[in-house]
């Protein structure tokens, strides 16, 4: 079965420093990866997906991810972080086989300080 | 705003009772997926529906059932409910059930049992 796993439960950063929040991934066949965000008392929001092509994603609000296959890898990447950018990250990867759904991971705080 | 309508935003109800969540997609979206997230448990998949009909099943409780009726609007039945139902209940819809098709969320539903 597909799976994501986030290594760490928060990340810190301070203001305009880069950020990583990282992802990866457990499938068989060709990965469908995907990250989301998650602000306090919202729903999840797409950030980027990665389906083919580019190994670098670009997406909403500045974030980018680079997809690495030799190590199974979907890191979200930021330049230079806002705290504004502190939020729940989810990565999700979806499923291959049956009726494809997404499975996501169990999420990263990301936490940017001033 | 993602499109998706949820209703309610917030339920507190009693141990035992039933409830039923509400889900409207974005226009066009054939596909609904719930999951719940909770505190301890991270995003769970529940089960998805496409075009009126169940096509997978996660981790969704005997207790719990969905339906998608013909205008494509979804509801999710909690019944016999216990104080560790209580959790954020998430719609998200896609066009498609393909691999390709990121799924936009619903702002969800907070259930609270007491």
């Amino acid at each position: 079965a597909q799976s994501v796993a986030q290594p760490e439960d928060q990340v810190n950063v301070a203001e305009g420093n880069p950020l990583t929040v990282k992802c990866t991934y457990s499938v068989s066949g060709n990965p469908y990866l995907f990250w989301y965000v998650q602000y306090p008392n919202r729903g999840l929001q797409f950030l980027l997906k990665y389906i083919t092509g580019d190994n670098l994603v670009k997406g909403s609000y500045g974030f980018e991810a680079e997809f690495n296959k030799s190590q199974t890898s979907f890191h979200l990447k930021k330049p230079s972080a806002l705290v504004s950018d502190s939020a729940l990250y989810f990565c999700a990867v979806r499923e291959n086989t049956g009726f494809q759904k997404l499975v996501f991971g169990t999420g990263t705080r990301l936490l940017v300080s001033p | 705003d993602s499109g998706v309508t949820q209703t309610p935003k917030h339920l507190i109800t009693a141990t035992g009772q039933r409830v039923t969540l509400r889900c409207s997609p974005r226009s066009g979206d054939l596909s609904v997926y719930w999951y719940q997230q909770s505190l301890d448990q991270g995003l769970q998949f529940l089960i998805q529906y496409y075009n009126g009909e169940e096509r997978a099943k996660g981790n969704i409780l005997e207790r719990f059932s969905a339906q998608q009726f013909p205008d494509l609007h979804s509801e999710l039945n909690l019944s016999s409910l216990e104080l560790g139902d209580s959790a954020l209940y998430f719609c998200a819809s896609s066009k498609g059930q393909g691999l390709v098709t990121e799924a936009f969320f619903g702002q969800g539903t907070r259930l609270t049992v007491v």
